[in-house]
């Protein structure tokens, strides 16, 4: 089952913030979030794992919900280069295979 | 390292048609995947392996075969191509079981249109 994410875009400008949120009716075990460039592959962020602590990565980070089923990212002082579609994936504990939502767009403008 | 590699990088196939979309990673991973995305959508699961000789079915598996007889080959195999399988197709590993503390590497993707 796919997760929901939410928003589906956002426009910002340099040095914003945004979040994005992914959540699952599933129980999640793993929260994986990639960024696709525009005509290019979809390239790996972070993981986030049931238990685990937040993690980052440049100025974007995430959190991990167990309560919620939910994970968010969290996009900080935004620069140009943030500028994509973020997909979350997740998985169960034995799952070994990710099922991904369908993605926030995020613009930023200078 | 090459990572993963996909081709071709285009392709327009007449409707009926067959052909072969290639994937070869480099890295020695057991596990690989085969997703389709759609225009302004998410990645969906079509098949996947997680070991040479082993696959399994995803979420969108009709229309389309694969086969794993090496580590480093993944083919994926369109019969009697449909309008409907219009999309980019991606082709992705992973080296950790469980998905517990490693992400995918995706290849640069395929741009399949049928006419």
């Amino acid at each position: 089952q796919q997760p929901v994410q939410s928003p589906q875009a956002v426009i910002l400008r340099e040095g914003e913030d945004a979040v994005i949120n992914c959540s699952s009716s599933k129980a999640l075990y793993s929260v994986h979030w990639y960024r696709q460039k525009h005509g290019e592959a979809p390239v790996f962020l972070m993981i986030l794992l049931k238990g685990g602590e937040q993690k980052g990565h440049d100025k974007i980070s995430a959190s991990f919900n167990e309560k919620k089923q939910q994970s968010s990212l969290y996009l900080t002082a935004s620069q140009l280069s943030y500028s994509g579609t973020y997909f979350c994936g997740t998985g169960g504990s034995n799952d070994y295979k990710l099922s991904f939502g369908a993605g926030t767009t995020v613009t930023v403008r200078a | 390292n090459a990572g993963v590699t996909q081709t071709p990088k285009f392709r327009i196939l007449k409707i009926g048609q067959s052909m072969t979309l290639q994937c070869t990673q480099d890295m020695n991973h057991n596990y690989m995947y085969w997703y389709r995305q759609d225009p302004g959508m998410g990645l969906k699961l079509i098949y996947y392996s997680v070991g040479a000789g082993i696959t399994d079915k995803g979420e969108v598996p009709n229309g389309y075969n694969v086969s794993r007889s090496t580590t480093e080959d993944f083919p994926l195999r369109l019969e009697l191509a449909a309008p409907s399988q219009t999309s980019v197709y991606f082709c992705a590993s992973s080296s950790g079981q469980y998905l517990a503390n490693y992400g995918y590497t995706f290849g640069s993707g395929t741009r399949l249109t049928v006419v």
